[in-house]
């Protein structure tokens, strides 16, 4: 069974801290992404990545970095968490190709900020 | 950039009613589209795509959706509803291989 893991289903953080929210997909899938799920809002990319070692800003990436040093694993990274980064984050993988809208999501992690 | 809007945010309905919920899409040539859904505590699971050809498809547990370019929807259906359809459903548009969501019906299902 196709998986993608997020390593933390609920972190709480103070603010100033810095957070690592950690994704791996077990698929060999090119593709991965960092999306943000907000009430009202829907899901907002931050930012994705198209192979190892490189990245891509998305629709908000203010305020965060990625690393993707494996193919498999994407991390996401609050280098100074505000309160205003409390939501629910989405890690996915994708293939690279004609399907690249077929996305295979993990469970998020919601974070909170105090 | 194309985007996609869900008018509604919340519906209910009746176990075993029908359910239809609404996707419209902004101009642009032929575009990708997605319905997603998301049941409570777990990641996002695709329903089922529209790239080209008929304009009718047909997706997993029992949903299709019907692309009308006339009036740039893609709405999502299932003739009876189950009690386990409650969840949030999105639609999805691809731009340059990312996509965009919309901002997601949430659906309960009453009794």
């Amino acid at each position: 069974d196709v998986k993608v893991t997020q390593s933390s289903r609920y972190l709480v953080k103070r603010t100033g801290e810095k957070v690592f929210l950690e994704c791996v997909q077990d698929m060999d899938h090119e593709n991965m992404f960092w999306y943000r799920q907000d009430p009202g809002l829907g899901l907002r990319l931050i930012y994705f990545s198209y192979d190892v070692k490189m990245k891509e800003k998305g629709d908000i990436p203010e305020g965060y970095s990625v690393s993707r040093e494996k193919k498999e694993r994407f991390s996401l990274i609050l280098e100074s968490a505000s309160t205003n980064q409390t939501s629910m984050y989405l890690c996915a993988s994708g293939k690279r190709g004609e399907n690249t809208g077929e996305l295979f999501f993990g469970e998020g992690s919601r974070l909170t900020v105090l | 950039a194309q985007s996609v809007t869900q008018p509604d945010i919340h519906i209910t309905v009746s176990e075993g009613a029908s359910l239809e919920l609404r996707c419209n899409y902004s101009y642009g040539a032929t575009p990708y589209l997605f319905w997603y859904v998301q049941s409570p505590g777990q990641g996002l699971q695709l329903l089922l795509k529209y790239f080209s050809g008929d304009t009718l498809v047909q997706g997993i547990k029992g949903f299709e959706a019907e692309f009308k370019r006339s009036q740039s929807s893609f709405n999502l259906r299932k003739p009876s509803v189950h009690w386990s359809d409650a969840a949030e459903y999105f639609c999805a548009v691809e731009n340059d291989y990312k996509l965009s969501f919309g901002a997601g019906t949430t659906v309960t299902v009453r009794a």
